[in-house]
């Protein structure tokens, strides 16, 4: 049911890149509003990986980085480190005619080779 | 330091009605710009929104859920209390509370979790 569109899957050898997709559409980030980004590490809640698009929060590491464009976002990881694997999500907000809500993407698993 | 953690059944049967609560600590409800949602895993699966209330008692529901969920919060607690009425086993997930401040043109997204409570819906 949800509105942002996630690759099931992406891995990548340790220390290479990879990048993770986040598709929506004109009533969410297209309109404009910011792109969150969060990783769940197997067994734990969900962290707060990259805000307002871009942004890391104090003790993220700057592999991480974030990007919007259009009615989609990224995510990439750079220096691709085994504690890595992880499952994440992108969120926005959407208002479309059903009313505004909060919306997670489909997520996305990432495998360390 | 914000701190959130998740209370309430581990069981419910189909039909019932769920009362989960979070207890926080680390700031105040009435504060300008914050708000706690309830977000919710189903074993496997994805992350889904369900309700946010803001500090100003401002609330937002899930379409898809909305004339089965209602958001409370009490202030003085330091509480944020979500209902979710007739229960489905389809409804069995983790359900988590998050921490989230926003201002006028700008937000942080849910910075901070509870550790999650998982809810099975069983007869």
């Amino acid at each position: 049911q949800s509105v942002l569109t996630q690759p099931p899957s992406v891995s990548g050898a340790p220390g290479q890149r990879v990048t993770i997709s986040c598709t929506g559409s004109s009533s969410n980030i297209g309109a404009g509003y910011d792109v969150h980004w969060y990783q769940q590490l197997p067994g734990t809640a969900p962290k707060l990986l990259i805000y307002g698009n871009s942004n890391r929060p104090s003790g993220v590491p700057d592999r991480f980085s974030g990007s919007k464009s259009g009615t989609s976002a990224s995510l990439a990881i750079t220096g691709l480190q085994a504690e890595d694997e992880a499952d994440y999500y992108c969120q926005s907000y959407d208002s479309s005619l059903s009313g505004p809500f909060y919306v997670f993407g489909t997520g996305t698993k990432v495998t360390v080779l | 330091q914000i701190t959130l953690k998740e209370s309430g059944p581990t069981l419910v049967k189909p039909t019932q009605t769920l009362t989960l609560t979070c207890t926080f600590s680390g700031f105040s409800l009435s504060t300008s710009g914050v708000g706690v949602g309830w977000i919710r895993q189903p074993p496997g699966k994805a992350l889904e929104w369900l309700a946010l209330i803001y500090w100003n008692d401002d609330k937002r529901y899930s379409p898809s859920l909305k004339s089965r969920l209602t958001i409370t919060k009490d202030t003085s607690k330091n509480q944020v209390v979500l209902t979710m009425t007739n229960m489905d086993p389809v409804d069995t997930a983790t359900y988590y509370c998050a921490h989230r401040q926003e201002g006028s043109g700008w937000s942080r997204g849910f910075d901070y979790w509870g550790q999650g409570t998982l809810v099975t819906v069983s007869s």
